[in-house]
Parts: C-alpha cells; structure tokens; sequence
C-alpha cells in the first residue's frame, strides 16, 4: 500500500519558538494532503487542507498564521508551529488522498510535539 | 458529511469473529464507506472500503445492506494485536470527518 512518512516522530520545545513537521508521500504523488491533530484520547480533527502549488485551506477555528502550510512538492507537505505555547502540545498527523479519493487516504505515523 | 454513530468500545476474546456497526442514516448517494483502524501514538490505517454489499479484503469484511443506512466491519478471529480503536467514515471526494470511533479490546 501507499507509504507516508512524517519527521520528526517526536520533537520537544521550549514555549515561543518554532517546530516544523515534514510529511512526505514516499511512492506515489499527492496534490492534496491533510493535516491533523489529536489530543489524548481524542478522536482526529482536521487542521488544514494542503495544495500543492496553491494555498492550504484552513478548518474553522485552526489559525493559519500561526499553523504555517507549505505544500513545497507533489510529495512533501510541511507545517510549522509558529512561537509555540503548551496547549499546542498533541499529536499531529498528515495524510495524503490515494489519487482522487478523498475517502481512501493513507497516514503518516504522527509527530508527537511537547511544548515546555 | 453525514454523521456516523458508532458503539463506544467492545469487548472480546482471540480467535472470535467481531462485528462493528456503524450507523450513517443520512448517507449520500455519492458517499463511500470507510474504516480505519489506530493503534496508540500512531496514525490511522486504511482497512476497507466500500460503497454497497459486500466488500472481502485480506484483513477484513464490510456489510452495507442495499439502504447503505448502516455498515458493518467483520474481523474473522481477531487476535490480541487487534485492539485499536476503529473509526467509520463515510463521505464522497472531500476532506474527512472522524467520529469517536469504537475501541475494540481483545482478551486472551
């Protein structure tokens, strides 16, 4: 099956500076991916829609200055934390579509971010 | 997006056969039927889907009656490795809506 990867698995900072999580799509090539973002024991909730060579769009409530989106490639998505607080500490997720099926998306492993 | 209801958690022991429903009254024509299984810490897993009758893949089976009203996940003789959370979306070409999901627990 399709393969996405995400780096780094887990990362750890200090509260106001920045932590950039990259999502590749590793054998096949994705215009659309997606970002989101679990707490514990929570179900996923989806941040933003990223396209590739056009502006991500953003859910409601999911700040797009402060969750920078850049879709570099046909196969990496990134997004960035921008000054980082402890209540932006979860589980970040991307996916990317299989071609045009919205409904058939496969799932990078997650990024666990701390923020102290 | 229709909505999708599912039973919180479920119970059972290695080797049976689990059966999970999902209900999604206001399905759409246009709308397929999805399930994904999480482990903790890690991100969802494509496991089948369908858009009527009966879908057979390696790992698992899905019931739509001819409604599509509802759906249901069969996993033949689940094992101890089966115990994840297991999410049921439906939608068409869009983004993704996850409900709470069903947290299966498999007991020796």
């Amino acid at each position: 099956g399709a393969v996405v990867s995400q780096h780094p698995s887990r990362v750890i900072c200090k509260s106001g500076t920045s932590v950039k999580i990259e999502c590749r799509s590793l054998d096949f090539q994705a215009t659309t991916m997606f970002w989101y973002r679990q707490f514990p024991k929570q179900s996923l909730m989806l941040m933003a829609t990223s396209n590739e060579g056009s502006k991500a769009t953003y859910e409601q409530g999911v700040e797009k200055d402060k969750f920078l989106i850049n879709h570099a490639s046909l196969t990496l998505s990134t997004l960035t934390v921008t000054s980082a607080h402890p209540e932006d500490s979860s589980f970040y997720i991307c996916s990317a579509p299989w071609g045009d099926r919205a409904y058939e998306q496969y799932f990078g492993p997650g990024t666990r971010l701390t923020v102290t | 997006l229709a909505k999708t209801t599912q039973p919180i958690s479920m119970d059972s022991y290695e080797g049976q056969e689990v059966n999970i429903t999902c209900s999604h009254n206001n399905i759409a024509t246009n709308d397929y039927i999805t399930w994904y299984q999480q482990f903790p810490s890690q991100g969802p897993r494509f496991i089948i889907q369908g858009y009527k009758t009966k879908v057979t893949n390696e790992v698992a089976s899905l019931f739509i009656p001819a409604d599509r009203k509802s759906s249901t996940l069969s996993l033949p003789r689940v094992s101890l490795s089966d115990t994840a959370v297991y999410y049921c979306l439906v939608g068409g070409n869009s983004t993704l809506t996850f409900g709470k999901g069903t947290m299966l627990l498999v007991s020796p």
